[in-house]
């Protein structure tokens, strides 16, 4: 079975440009969640996205937003790009079969992750 | 906040088991413990993970402690392509895994 993939791999931008993210689930995977990745901060929950709604969502500011599409895929979207956005940010799906607690046991599996570097 | 606690780093010798420690004495009573590594940058791995019980599985085994309190995960026989860090991770209400710094792993020959 294929693993998370997410596109594009590497994205160079510049501040004030936006820039949206994919993310494919593994087939079946119900639930994605996004997370960023600095050297500086570590790794930090974005939010979690199930049957196309957000469940929850991190300490970030509203530039940074998402969506999942009826198929699972999800994107995420950052709006005015500052310096402090360069990151690694993964993607991560899990199973959520049926009904889907927040408190659920399902795995997350991650992806490669993008790299983006904001000039 | 992270609720995991990591040594910063340890080296292991190739071929012996690696134990890499974590604490966790705030973690509530329903909420697993999940390992994962990462390898130069690329996403997270999945280790194992557990709740109460010992647990092990084809890449590792998980200790808890009675009280879990703490854990330990041990590569039983560490291999050079086990370098990586090592993230012992909470999963708290809305499925958001909690990362703390992890412990670079460091497998020598």
């Amino acid at each position: 079975k294929a693993g998370v993939t997410q596109t594009p791999r590497y994205l160079i931008k510049t501040r004030g440009q936006q820039v949206t993210l994919s993310c494919s689930p593994i087939s079946g995977h119900r639930s994605v969640s996004w997370y960023q990745q600095t050297p500086g901060q570590g790794l930090q929950f974005l939010f979690e996205y199930f049957s196309e709604t957000q469940r929850n969502k991190g300490n970030f500011p509203g530039r940074f937003s998402g969506r999942q599409f009826s198929n699972s895929r999800s994107e995420m979207n950052v709006s005015t790009l500052e310096l402090g956005d360069s990151a690694l940010y993964l993607c991560a799906s899990r199973l959520a079969g049926g009904w889907s607690s927040p408190m659920s046991t399902d795995t997350q599996y991650f992806g490669p992750g993008t790299r983006l570097t904001v000039l | 906040d992270a609720k995991t606690t990591q040594p910063t780093s340890m080296d292991c010798a190739e071929g012996r088991a690696a134990n890499l420690p974590c604490n966790h004495s705030t973690i509530s009573g329903n909420e697993y413990v999940y390992w994962y590594r990462q390898i130069h940058s690329q996403g997270p791995q999945y280790i194992i993970h557990g709740l109460k019980n010992n647990e092990t599985n084809e890449m590792a085994s998980l200790i808890i402690t009675e009280d879990r309190k703490s854990s330990t995960l041990i590569l039983p026989h560490a291999t050079l392509r086990d370098t990586a860090v090592y993230y012992c991770t909470t999963m708290e209400y809305g499925n958001k895994l909690v990362f703390g710094a992890g412990t670079i792993l460091r497998v020598k020959s």
